[in-house]
């Protein structure tokens, strides 16, 4: 099955700084890569996504990178600001035509990212 | 509701018993996940349902797991004869899926097992 590795396991930047978060994918099928922020006891909610047939996607001051030839994608965000702070998982799934089976994802094990004012 | 609702928030009980976790989706919803966040970790996938096709169980750990959906309703999520290392949040989620549509997750805000 899919193995997603996602580093580093700890972030810590200054105000205004960028942060990169970098995971790889073992199933080169997979398709799908999602990107959840999940605030301290708060639910998971998706900041970015990418399919395989984009290489790099930007809202604002996030952007999500992927290189399908090394199974790897990147989350970077600028200027990060203290509400920032949150841990942040990728993840990957096969979605197929139907559009169903995106949802079945295999998720990093986390970035807690810390943002200093 | 607007979002994902999940009861019981807390539960505590003791090994061996068994234990449901509910889910009401978002209404529209065709898909409903399941998953299980142990204590720093990320999100392991359970089980999904999609509309009326029979489930996906393949991320259920034991045959101690089991869930139900009725329809594009509620969900249940059933430990029978809990271990300690069932200790966790158990996270539900729910997405329109449509052809090319996003794949988006909304969660729950989850329910937290202990088993003592």
């Amino acid at each position: 099955g899919e193995n997603v590795e996602q580093h580093p396991s700890t972030l810590s930047v200054q105000e205004g700084d960028s942060a990169v978060i970098k995971c790889t994918y073992s199933d080169s099928a997979s398709n799908y890569f999602p990107w959840y922020k999940q605030e301290l006891g708060k639910r998971p909610q998706l900041i970015i996504d990418i399919r395989s047939n984009v290489g790099e996607k930007k809202d604002q001051r996030i952007a999500v990178t992927l290189n399908k030839t090394a199974k790897h994608f990147s989350l970077h965000i600028t200027e990060t600001q203290p509400e920032d702070s949150a841990v942040y998982f990728c993840a990957a799934s096969m979605g197929n035509a139907g559009g169903t089976s995106y949802g079945k994802l295999t998720f990093g094990q986390g970035t807690i990212l810390t943002v200093h004012p | 509701g607007a979002g994902v609702s999940q009861s019981p928030s807390n539960k505590v009980t003791e090994k061996g018993k068994d234990v449901e976790l509910r889910c009401d989706p978002i209404s529209g919803h065709t898909a409903l996940y399941w998953y299980r966040q142990r204590l720093g970790q990320g999100l392991e996938f359970l089980i999904y349902f999609q509309g009326n096709s029979a489930p996906d169980k393949s991320g259920l750990p034991s045959d101690r797991f089991s869930a139900e959906r009725t329809g594009e309703s509620v969900s249940t999520l059933t430990i029978q004869r809990t271990q300690q290392e069932d200790s966790a949040v158990y996270l539900c989620a729910s997405s329109r899926t449509s052809r090319g549509g996003s794949g988006e997750l909304f969660f729950g805000e989850g329910s937290r097992l202990t088993v003592l």
